[in-house]
């Protein structure tokens, strides 16, 4: 059973149009992110909720908009794609500790965003 | 503002030889440090971990690395590369304070010459 899985894995899309991630872990987490990483490996984290509550909303445009109908689940609209929308997102879950105890992230497998 | 500098964004080491990837981080207390690896078309997986006590630690695969307060640094090693560890090595720390989210270094892409 994978842990943390997103689909699609691939997508490829023209500017302009509206596509959208999913994501689901098993692992009973309460914490899910969504990372962008960029063509060169760069990891930026976006957003993050707890048990379906925003808690991380970095400076990311508002295009994108995260939507967790449950803690098990996390997804991930965008519209208007542009060029530099380009890269892989990553889902990822986590346990949210007392203090400092949040590092370990599960991770999906990623989903490649190609914007033509 | 808490950082993390991994030296290097391609080392390359032969089949059998030490691997030694570098991390240092500017932090006012001493934070949690983390590895992670990324294969190819993969998401990344935790490799190994620093939270307190023994400052050398163990992860999977054979990797290790240890805290060095005096120094900030939390490099990996292993003693022998495989050319299955070819892969994306990212450290990260959490802050001290805040939201605790993972502070991630720029990542460095280890290559095994066979």
């Amino acid at each position: 059973d994978t842990a943390v899985s997103q689909t699609p894995k691939y997508l490829v899309t023209q500017m302009g149009n509206d596509k959208s991630i999913k994501c689901e872990q098993n692992l009973g987490h309460d914490t899910m992110y969504w990372y962008k990483q960029d063509s060169k490996k760069f990891l930026k984290i976006m957003f993050s909720y707890n048990n379906k509550e925003l808690i991380i909303n970095e400076t990311v445009p508002n295009r994108f908009s995260p939507k967790s109908p449950d803690k098990a689940h996390l997804n991930l609209h965008i519209n208007s794609l542009e060029l530099g929308d380009s890269a892989v997102y990553f889902c990822a879950s986590s346990q949210r500790g007392v203090g400092r105890a949040t590092g370990e992230l599960f991770f999906g497998e990623g989903s490649r965003l190609t914007v033509l | 503002a808490q950082s993390v500098t991994q030296l290097g964004s391609h080392v390359s080491v032969s089949e059998g030889a030490l691997v030694l990837l570098r991390c240092n981080y500017s932090s006012s207390v001493p934070p949690y440090l983390f590895w992670y690896v990324q294969y190819p078309n993969q998401g990344l997986q935790l490799l190994l971990k620093y939270t307190t006590g023994a400052t050398l630690v163990k992860g999977i695969n054979g990797f290790e690395a240890e805290f060095k307060k005096s120094e900030t640094s939390f490099h990996l090693t292993k003693p022998s590369a495989h050319m299955s560890d070819a892969a994306e090595y990212f450290c990260a720390v959490t802050p001290s304070s805040g939201n605790y989210q993972l502070i991630w270094g720029a990542g460095t892409k280890l290559i095994i010459k066979p």
